[in-house]
């Protein structure tokens, strides 16, 4: 059973224009939430992250935002640019450290310009 | 820092035949993941380390599936005999400590088994 979810395999977005990842997760243990990125034929690369105090972490053109009532966080990207096309990875952490990373099967952003 | 380096980058393999993946952590790093990524399942963890201690091997799919960490620097993934359902994107992944908050990743090796 999946524990975090990203339900869209892929996503297309026209180049300035915002990008909405969205990821949901079941587990209420999850206390510590991290995106990755990866392009073609290399590994994922820690993009942001946000804990479970905080609803909302900004770093440049990249915006988390927790809303941990309705178990779902989502990943902004404003402007997209080409070189964002890329798989983004949700992953979670349960608050009892120890634990590894938990992740979604990824979703495939396409930034076209 | 060199990251994390996995080796080959590349195997491909008949059914039936041994299958060695090998990882050098992060120098420091007290944590070490080994991940699978298929289209499927998306990256799924298979084992990890702490301290070169196996914490948590429930990933691991059978028991054609093996992982030692003789020491703080080097892991490998061992499948024997390989299958062609194997065939996958195997990743290994270091953190500094066991908190596990970061995970850092290494290019990963593109199993083919035929």
């Amino acid at each position: 059973d999946q524990q975090v979810k990203q339900n869209s395999p892929s996503l297309s977005v026209q180049e300035g224009r915002i990008s909405i990842l969205n990821c949901d997760y079941t587990n209420s243990m999850f206390d510590y939430f991290l995106w990755y990125k990866k392009y073609p034929a290399e590994g994922p690369t820690f993009l942001i992250s946000i804990s479970s105090i905080k609803d909302k972490n900004e770093d440049g053109r990249f915006t988390v935002f927790l809303n941990k009532s309705a178990k779902h966080l989502s990943l902004h990207i404003v402007p997209s640019q080409p070189g964002d096309s890329a798989v983004y990875f949700c992953a979670a952490r349960a608050n009892s450290g120890n634990t590894p990373l938990v992740f979604g099967k990824g979703t495939r952003l396409s930034v076209i310009a | 820092d060199a990251g994390v380096i996995q080796s080959p980058r590349h195997e491909v393999t008949e059914m039936g035949q041994e299958v060695t993946l090998r990882c050098k952590p992060i120098s420091g790093h007290n944590s070490l993941f080994w991940y699978r990524q298929t289209m499927m399942r998306g990256l799924e963890l298979l084992i990890y380390f702490n301290n070169n201690v196996p914490i948590d091997d429930s990933g691991m799919p059978e028991d054609r599936f093996s992982a030692k960490m003789p020491n703080a620097s080097f892991s490998t993934l061992k499948i024997q005999p390989s299958e062609p359902r194997d065939s996958a994107v195997y990743f290994c992944a270091s953190s500094p400590d066991s908190r596990n908050e970061k995970l850092f990743f290494g290019s990963g090796t593109q199993l083919s088994v035929l």
